[in-house]
C-alpha cells in the first residue's frame, strides 16, 4: 500500500519562484492536511481539507495557497518563495476521528 | 487554545535503561492525546494514543503513556530502551470535535550503546 505520496522530495527555488508540492493518498480519507516542520519548532498546520471541496487555513497560511483537487489529491502551492519557507513539508490524512498517516515529507530550501 | 509542552528538546538514556519523555497538556476539557514518532527522513507514525477509554495507553514497540489530569500530563515511558529507540518524539493533542492536531516541538531520544 502506498499510503500518503508527496512529490518532489526534495527540491531547491530561488527567492521569487514558484512551486507546488503534490499530495496523494490511496486511504480513501476525507481530511487532508499541510504541515511544515522547523528544528525546535516541531510541526505546525498550514492548511487542512476536511473533506472534498473544503479547505481551511491552519496556524501558518500566509505564503502559501492549496487546492482539494478531489478526494485523493492535495496540492501546496508557493506562489512567491521566500528563505522563511525553507522548511520540511509533511502531507497528511486521516478518516473521521482516526489517526493522521503521513507522507514521507518534502525538503524545499529557497536560497 | 489547545497546546502541548515537551519538556526537554534532547534526552539521552543508556541501552537498557527507563524512557521517559515528558508532555503536559493545556485544555479546558480532557483531549485527545496521542505520541508519535519520526525515524530519520522519515513521516511520522503513531505510537499511540488517548481517547478517554483508559489512563494507561499501551503502544507500540513496548511504549506506553498514562494520561494525569491532576497534572495535565501525558508522559511516555518504555522500561528498556533499545538501540531501535533513537528517534524524535512528538506529542499532539486535539480537542474534543475538533479536526486539527497540535504537535509539540519534539523530544529528539539518543540510545547510548
Amino acid at each position: 500500500n502506498a499510503g500518503v505520496t508527496q512529490t518532489p522530495k526534495f527540491q531547491v527555488l530561488k527567492t521569487g519562484q514558484s512551486m507546488t508540492l503534490q499530495c496523494a493518498q490511496d486511504m480513501n480519507h476525507n481530511s487532508m492536511y499541510w504541515y511544515r516542520q522547523d528544528p525546535g519548532m516541531g510541526l505546525r498546520l498550514i492548511y487542512y481539507s476536511a473533506s472534498e471541496g473544503t479547505t481551511d487555513k491552519g496556524e501558518v497560511p500566509n505564503g502559501y495557497n492549496v487546492s482539494r483537487l478531489n478526494k485523493r489529491e492535495f496540492s501546496l502551492r508557493l506562489e512567491s518563495a521566500a528563505p522563511s519557507q525553507t522548511s520540511v513539508y509533511f502531507c497528511a490524512s486521516k478518516q473521521g476521528a482516526g489517526e493522521l498517516f503521513f507522507g514521507e515529507g518534502s525538503r524545499l530550501t529557497v536560497l | 487554545a489547545q497546546s502541548v509542552t515537551q519538556l526537554g528538546s534532547h534526552v539521552s538514556v543508556s541501552e537498557g535503561a527507563l524512557v521517559l519523555l515528558r508532555c503536559n497538556y493545556s485544555s479546558s476539557v480532557p483531549p485527545y492525546l496521542f505520541w508519535y514518532v519520526q525515524y530519520p527522513n522519515q513521516g511520522l507514525q503513531l505510537l499511540l494514543k488517548y481517547t478517554s477509554a483508559a489512563t494507561l495507553v499501551k503502544g507500540i514497540n513496548g511504549f506506553e503513556a498514562e494520561f494525569k489530569k491532576s497534572e495535565t500530563s501525558f508522559h511516555l515511558t518504555k522500561p528498556s530502551a533499545h538501540m531501535s529507540d533513537a528517534a524524535e518524539y512528538f506529542c499532539a493533542v486535539r480537542k474534543t470535535g475538533a479536526n486539527n492536531l497540535f504537535f509539540g516541538t519534539g523530544t529528539r531520544l539518543t540510545v547510548i550503546p
